[in-house]
C-alpha cells in the first residue's frame, strides 16, 4: 500500500468548475501536510500548506481530517492556468516528504 | 534571491558509467534534501543533509549512490556504475529551520538522468 494515496484522475474540467482533489495518508504519526503544483517537465512548488482547522487562500481550500488520515483540496472557479498536476504530500518530525503520485489537472476553455 | 539550482539539466549516460549531479541551495538554508522521481512512480526521499552532515539517508537505494556536501553548501549525488533503473528525475530541495513546523522545502528544477 502506498503511503500517499491520490486518485491519478486525469481531470479534465471547463473553465469556471469547482474540482476537488482528494488524498490519504496511512502514517498516522504524520505532522505535516501539504499540496504541491508541479506543471509539466518542472519542479514541485507549495501550493499551500494543510492545517487542520482548514484554510483558505482565494480560490483553493483545503481541508485536513486526522481521524480519517484524508486530505482534500477545492479550486473554484478553474483558470486555464490552474492545469497542472497537484501533489499531496505529508511529512513527519524527520522532515522528509513523502508523495502521492500526483492528480493531473486539465482545464478546457 | 536564487533559487535551487542544479546541473546539469539533462544527462544521458551509458550503464556501467559515472554520473555526478550537482545542487546548490537558496543562501543560508542549512537544510539540503535530494528526491527522484523515476518514470511512473512517485517523487521519493532520498537523503537530507543538514548543513554538510547527513541526517538521514534511509532513501538512498544502494551503495552505488553516493552524496556529499562538503563544507555545508552545495551538495553533490554520485552514481557509480549507473544502472538502467537509475534513469528519471533527480531533485534537490532546501529549506531553513527544521524547527518551524510547516518548514516549506523549496525544490529546483531537477536533473533528467537517462541511462542506456
Amino acid at each position: 500500500r502506498k503511503e500517499v494515496e491520490q486518485d491519478p484522475g486525469p481531470f479534465n474540467v471547463p473553465e469556471g468548475a469547482t474540482v476537488a482533489f482528494n488524498c490519504t495518508y496511512s502514517n498516522s504519526a504524520s505532522q505535516s501536510f501539504f499540496w504541491y503544483r508541479q506543471d509539466c517537465r518542472k519542479e514541485p512548488k507549495l501550493l499551500m500548506s494543510v492545517y487542520s482547522s482548514g484554510n483558505e487562500d482565494g480560490r483553493f481550500t483545503a481541508q485536513l481530517n486526522r481521524a480519517s488520515q484524508y486530505i482534500s483540496l477545492l479550486i473554484r472557479d478553474s483558470k486555464l492556468s490552474d492545469s497542472a498536476t497537484y501533489l499531496c504530500v505529508v511529512s513527519g518530525s524527520a522532515r522528509q516528504l513523502t508523495f502521492g503520485s500526483g492528480t493531473q489537472l486539465t482545464v478546457l476553455p | 534571491e536564487a533559487g535551487v539550482t542544479q546541473f546539469p539539466s539533462h544527462s544521458v549516460i551509458e550503464k556501467g558509467q559515472t554520473v555526478t549531479l550537482r545542487c546548490d541551495p537558496i543562501s543560508g538554508h542549512d537544510n539540503l534534501y535530494w528526491y527522484r522521481r523515476v518514470m511512473g512512480k512517485e517523487i521519493k526521499f532520498l537523503l537530507h543533509f543538514v548543513k554538510e552532515s547527513k541526517q538521514d539517508e534511509s532513501g538512498m537505494p544502494n551503495n552505488r549512490f553516493l552524496a556529499e556536501r562538503t563544507g555545508g553548501t552545495y551538495s553533490t549525488l554520485k552514481v557509480q556504475p549507473a544502472e538502467l533503473e537509475d534513469s528519471g528525475v533527480y531533485f534537490c530541495a532546501s529549506s531553513q529551520d527544521l524547527a518551524v513546523f510547516y518548514n516549506e522545502q523549496f525544490f529546483g528544477p531537477g536533473t533528467r538522468l537517462t541511462v542506456l
